[in-house]
């Protein structure tokens, strides 16, 4: 079945310390992305990649890292955490630039 | 930058009355994707519209891209319980990769 997972699906964790989420797909896409969605601010991108090694800013980087070492894999990674990084995040992947994005099933995280 | 202005944010109807969301841009949009969004649930794409006055069909779905490819619409007809979600409208930014921007969505609830 295609699809793209993300772990881990909630995640409560304090201001400083270092997270990764994970995001993987297995429908072969070149194109991947991270959103974070909030009340009343819809879906920002994070970071999006166009291929292996080749990663770009989206709308709402600060505070975000993202690393493209492996075609399937795209993890987004917060190095110091804070409060207002509290929201749910998304990760999806195309097959095409910009366009039909499969969306996993979403990470829940909260910084205290 | 290029946003996408959506209204209205949210919209309450009555089982079997029509509703209809509206996408705005100030600047001309290479597409347009529609999503929806279920309760707890992850974007999931329904559309893209490409031409100009593009109509789509989809069950009691339709689907508008304006003539000058500055707005589109979403319209249902004869709302039911399982149309209930977020609808949002998405379109890539010119020029930038894999950079989409997501309208703020808007929240459909359908009473019975």
């Amino acid at each position: 079945e295609a699809q793209v997972t993300q772990n881990p699906r909630y995640l409560i964790t304090v201001t400083g310390k270092k997270l990764t989420v994970t995001c993987s797909q297995n429908m072969n896409h070149e194109y991947m992305s991270w959103y974070r969605q909030d009340p009343g601010l819809g879906l920002r991108q994070i970071y999006y990649s166009m291929n292996v090694e080749v990663t770009d800013k989206g709308d709402v980087p600060e505070g975000y890292k993202v690393s493209r070492k492996e075609k399937r894999n795209f993890p987004l990674i917060l190095e110091s955490p804070s409060p207002n990084q509290t929201s749910l995040y998304f990760c999806a992947s195309s097959g095409l630039a910009a366009s039909k994005q499969y969306f996993g099933p979403g990470t829940r995280l909260t910084v205290t | 930058g290029q946003q996408v202005m959506q209204i209205p944010q949210y919209q309450h109807v009555q089982e079997g009355e029509d509703f209809t969301t509206y996408c705005n841009s100030s600047t001309t949009l290479s597409n347009i994707q529609w999503y929806k969004q279920r309760p707890g649930g992850h974007p999931v794409f329904l559309i893209q519209l490409v031409k100009s006055g593009e109509v789509k069909k989809q069950k009691r779905l339709t689907f508008q891209f304006g003539e000058a490819k500055k707005n589109s619409s979403l319209h249902i007809t004869a709302t039911q319980t399982t149309d209930v979600g977020t609808y949002f409208c998405a379109n890539p930014i010119t020029g930038g990769g894999n950079k989409l921007t997501f309208g703020t969505g808007t929240q459909l609830k359908v009473e019975l």
